[in-house]
């Protein structure tokens, strides 16, 4: 089956940018979203078809995705952006296609 | 404004069956698939399948298949999801959310505001 893998965590102080990656075999070929998770909350989307952000996303929040590996990228780091994160594909490779999750990044906010 | 509400915690015994309901508002439900997603305390999120509630097809991870059921009444606008011969190790929160963009470019939008199922004797 498709695995998806993340950091469990990273650290960013306030101001800076946040790069958070999600490798997969040949992940270029497919679509990625991401979605940001904070405690005891549903998941948010943020991203979607790589790059494209939903409606009332802001412009910090950007996305990424070739080779092996997308990326998520969030510019100007906020205190309010400390979350997990999560990248998501849809795997068709498999006998039973299906999402397959990231196992999530923890955004610690310094 | 597009809502998807679920029902709320449950407390089941091992071996027993839960259903699990999802309300959507702002939209009509045939006309976006539902996903079912659960997260157990301290882990990441797993998928359990699909279902097009406008024509009843469904689609679920190996995982759980032959003990996970979808279904729907468009009539409320309402999708639900039965897990049965329930472990302790489902327990769970369980998410629906929306899916959108075709087979390939697969997302969520909207997604509900979880139900806690515990199983426990």
């Amino acid at each position: 089956s498709y695995v998806l893998t993340q950091p469990p965590a990273v650290s960013v102080a306030p101001g800076e940018t946040a790069r958070i990656s999600c490798g997969g075999n040949n992940i270029g070929s497919k679509s990625v979203s991401w979605s940001r998770q904070k405690p005891g909350q549903a998941p948010v989307l943020v991203i979607h078809y790589d790059s494209d952000r939903p409606p009332g996303i802001p412009e910090r929040f950007s996305g990424s995705n070739s080779g092996n590996t997308a990326t998520l990228t969030i510019s100007r780091v906020e205190a309010g952006d400390e979350a997990d994160y999560f990248c998501q594909v849809w795997d068709s490779s498999s006998d039973n296609p299906g999402v397959v999750f990231g196992g999530g990044t923890k955004v610690n906010v310094l | 404004q597009v809502q998807l509400v679920q029902s709320g915690a449950e407390v089941k015994k091992p071996g027993a069956s839960v259903k699990v309901s999802c309300m959507a508002s702002g939209y009509s439900l045939t006309t976006y698939d539902i996903n079912w997603v659960r997260q157990a305390t301290g882990h990441g999120l797993e998928w359990m399948g699909w279902m097009n509630p406008n024509s009843g097809n469904t689609g679920y991870a190996q995982k759980f298949q032959g003990r996970v059921t979808f279904t729907r009444d468009t009539s409320i606008n309402t999708a639900y999801m039965e897990l049965s011969s329930l472990r302790s190790d489902d327990t769970a929160v369980y998410y629906c959310a929306r899916g959108r963009g075709g087979t390939y470019r697969y997302y969520f939008d909207y997604w509900g505001q979880g139900a806690l199922v515990t199983v426990s004797s």
